[in-house]
């Protein structure tokens, strides 16, 4: 079966510093995977979307940054945080569920996420 | 372009009450309707799908229609548990598109 892991879980940040979000994926191969962001009592936006190593498309102009250096591990970065960047930050895959199967896009499935707060 | 409309919350609702959550979407294609559910304090999970119109999503009691006629996909429960209580999205993935996009999300509170 297929896990996804975020870390870290929680994260209080000055404006200004740096942010390093991981996302991993395990038990499966060449997920697309995605970047949400969920601001308080809103919806979610998707930020960047990847369809394999080095590949990244951006959905929103933003403070924000995303790479994808292995198959299976994307990360979102800022070099310098601002308040709005404050937030509920999900990873989310799609792709092969059963091992050899076909790659099925219709369904994503989200990490447990990241809670920033920028003070 | 798409978008995916919901009624907005809270719902406020005694346990063994009926529970419907509207929702409403547009796109361009044939899209995939979703409803994910998000407990506090966790990330989303699928609650339920549909991928073709007519077609009825349901999973723990919960129950969703995909209308093509009224672009609708109404979220349902015959009778709700305080386990219930959570933050609810119904979500679209339309024709060549990778992403899915959401609603503002609903939270549902159930009281005993």
């Amino acid at each position: 079966s297929q896990t996804i892991h975020q870390w870290p879980a929680t994260l209080v940040q000055p404006v200004g510093s740096p942010l390093s979000l991981e996302c991993t994926v395990e038990g499966t191969s060449n997920p697309n995977l995605y970047w949400y962001r969920q601001a308080a009592g809103r919806g979610l936006q998707l930020l960047f979307y990847s369809v394999g190593i080095g590949q990244i498309s951006s959905e929103v102009p933003q403070n924000l940054s995303a790479s994808r250096p292995q198959d299976r591990q994307f990360i979102l970065s800022s070099k310098k945080l601002l308040l709005s960047d404050s937030g509920f930050y999900l990873c989310a895959w799609s792709g092969r569920v059963v091992s050899g199967g076909p790659r099925a896009y219709n369904e994503q499935f989200f990490g447990p996420g990241t809670r920033l707060t920028v003070l | 372009g798409n978008s995916v409309t919901q009624m907005e919350g809270p719902v406020t609702l005694s346990e063994e009450a009926f529970l419907t959550i509207n929702c409403t979407y547009t796109a361009t294609g044939y899209p995939s309707l979703f409803w994910y559910v998000q407990y506090p304090g966790e990330g989303l999970q699928l609650l339920l799908k549909a991928t073709k119109a007519d077609d009825k999503g349901s999973n723990k009691g919960f129950e969703a229609t995909y209308r093509k006629e009224t672009t609708s996909f109404h979220l349902e429960k015959g009778s709700v548990q305080v386990s219930d209580s959570a933050v609810y999205f119904c979500a679209l993935r339309d024709t060549g598109r990778r992403a899915l996009t959401f609603g503002s999300g609903t939270r549902l509170q159930v009281q005993p």
